[in-house]
């Protein structure tokens, strides 16, 4: 039974591009999060995904998006790329009527210079 | 809003006991989560309170007080493998991480 998958691993990018970072659930699961965590810090939640739609939404500008298919994999996307966007980008998944706790991909390591 | 503050950093011996503590404020309550983080690594669940008391999972015991805010995680036997970091997390929709103490084992 796979868990959630990220890709790519590790990215470099230069202010200014944009950046697209994907997520596969885990089996079974429809529900998935994208967390921003910076050195030190606890992750900070950007937003949720459930039925191909943004659910929630932490407090992150609109440079920030995403996209959920069908086959419930998500994708996140990043405008505008800033110094302070570098961090570990880390995708949860659950199943929204199930159990109660989320399972977190390896995350990808985003760097801005 | 949601508030959670626990230590930023513990050192302690291999086969010792640690409790790392986490208070917090919230306006609705929905659980409160710990989990481990490796450096570089995604978290990985722990354990999960809603009710007041202590949950024991080998060894690993997370109790919660709701009416004091309060929980702690105490871990047993510890191993060097238990250096991580431990995240204390409100359940609420979405979740809501502390900064997490950095847990430092050494022999």
């Amino acid at each position: 039974d796979a868990g959630v998958t990220q890709s790519p691993t590790h990215l470099i990018k230069t202010r200014g591009q944009q950046v697209t970072l994907r997520c596969s659930p885990k089996s079974g699961h429809d529900t998935v999060s994208w967390y921003q965590q910076a050195l030190g810090q606890g992750p900070q939640f950007i937003f949720q995904y459930y039925e191909e739609e943004e659910r929630q939404r932490g407090n992150f500008p609109d440079r920030f998006s995403g996209h959920q298919f069908p086959n419930y994999s998500s994708e996140l996307n990043v405008n505008a790329l800033l110094l302070g966007d570098s961090a570990l980008y880390l995708c949860a998944s659950r199943y929204l009527s199930g159990r109660y706790e989320q399972y977190f991909g390896p995350g990808t390591r985003l760097t801005v210079t | 809003g949601q508030n959670i503050d626990q230590p930023t950093e513990m050192t302690a011996t291999e086969g010792a006991i640690v409790q790392i503590n986490c208070t917090y404020q919230t306006s609705g309550f929905n659980g409160l989560f710990w989990y481990q983080q490796h450096a570089g690594e995604a978290p990985t669940f722990l354990s999960y309170n809603v009710l007041d008391g202590l949950e024991e999972k080998g060894r690993f015991s997370s109790f919660l007080s709701r009416s004091k805010g309060y929980s702690y995680l105490l871990l047993k036997e510890l191993q060097m493998k238990d250096s991580a970091s431990y995240l204390c997390v409100l359940g609420n929709t979405p979740l809501v991480f502390g900064k997490g103490t950095r847990l430092s084992v050494i022999a």
